[in-house]
């Protein structure tokens, strides 16, 4: 147990639904971060947010939309996806951004 | 661009054996070197390497980093089936904003 929970674990969804991805951090950290990890594949860095204020977009399209209501909490808002964004992902959190990321077991996302 | 290569890609062992699993780096503005275990989902956090030359240990585990060759190295002594997993490594950067850059990760198999 990381102190990272996230909730589906895994979820199946068509190309037009909107669904959400939870994230939890149970550390008190500061940082949290959202990952995609696809098979043969580096974990891709999506976004990150320190403070609950968005500091990194990496070139992400605009069907994944994240939301950070707190520093505890960690959503990833997903509408009209595609197949290509099948995928494994992570979210992490560290006490701060450059610190060691702790992460959650991912959710396993698959749209059809 | 900033790029972590992990080699080699895939490992099958025996019990007891000794592996070492490398990890090269070119980047900018290095921060942080950090080593992570995959087991099934959550990359659980292994070592953090900030200096070159000293060795951080774990157990069996122990890990080095060379900040002029630019690599790390991940030993594992009397290998058990329990460390079958796939073993990320990640560099962290700092320009502004701070980023992890993973690599592909080592799947080492440990056959009992």
């Amino acid at each position: 147990e990381t102190g990272v929970t996230q909730t589906p674990r895994h979820l199946v969804m068509g190309m037009t639904n909107k669904k959400s991805l939870k994230c939890e951090q149970h550390l008190g950290h500061n940082a949290m971060y959202w990952y995609k990890q696809s098979a043969k594949k580096p974990l891709e860095l999506m976004f990150v947010y320190s403070l609950e204020e968005r500091v990194e977009n990496n070139s992400v399209p605009s069907r994944f939309s994240p939301e950070c209501p707190n520093s505890s909490h960690l959503f990833l808002h997903l509408h009209t996806l595609q197949p290509e964004d099948s995928a494994l992902y992570l979210c992490a959190s560290s006490q701060d951004q450059g610190s060691i990321q702790y992460f959650g077991a991912g959710t396993r996302l698959s749209v059809l | 661009e900033d790029k972590v290569v992990q080699s080699p890609l895939s490992l099958v062992v025996h019990e007891g054996d000794t592996v070492t699993l490398n990890c090269s780096y070119e980047v900018t503005n290095f921060r942080s070197l950090l080593w992570y275990k995959q087991e099934k989902k959550a990359p659980t956090f292994l070592f953090m390497l900030t200096s070159s030359g000293i060795e951080k240990k774990s157990g069996r585990l122990s890990s080095i980093l060379d900040k002029k060759e630019l690599f790390s190295i991940l030993n594992i002594t009397a290998t058990q089936t329990g460390d079958s997993a796939v073993y990320l490594c990640a560099v962290c950067t700092t320009s502004g904003t701070y980023k992890y850059i993973f690599g592909t990760g080592t799947r080492l198999k440990v056959l009992a």
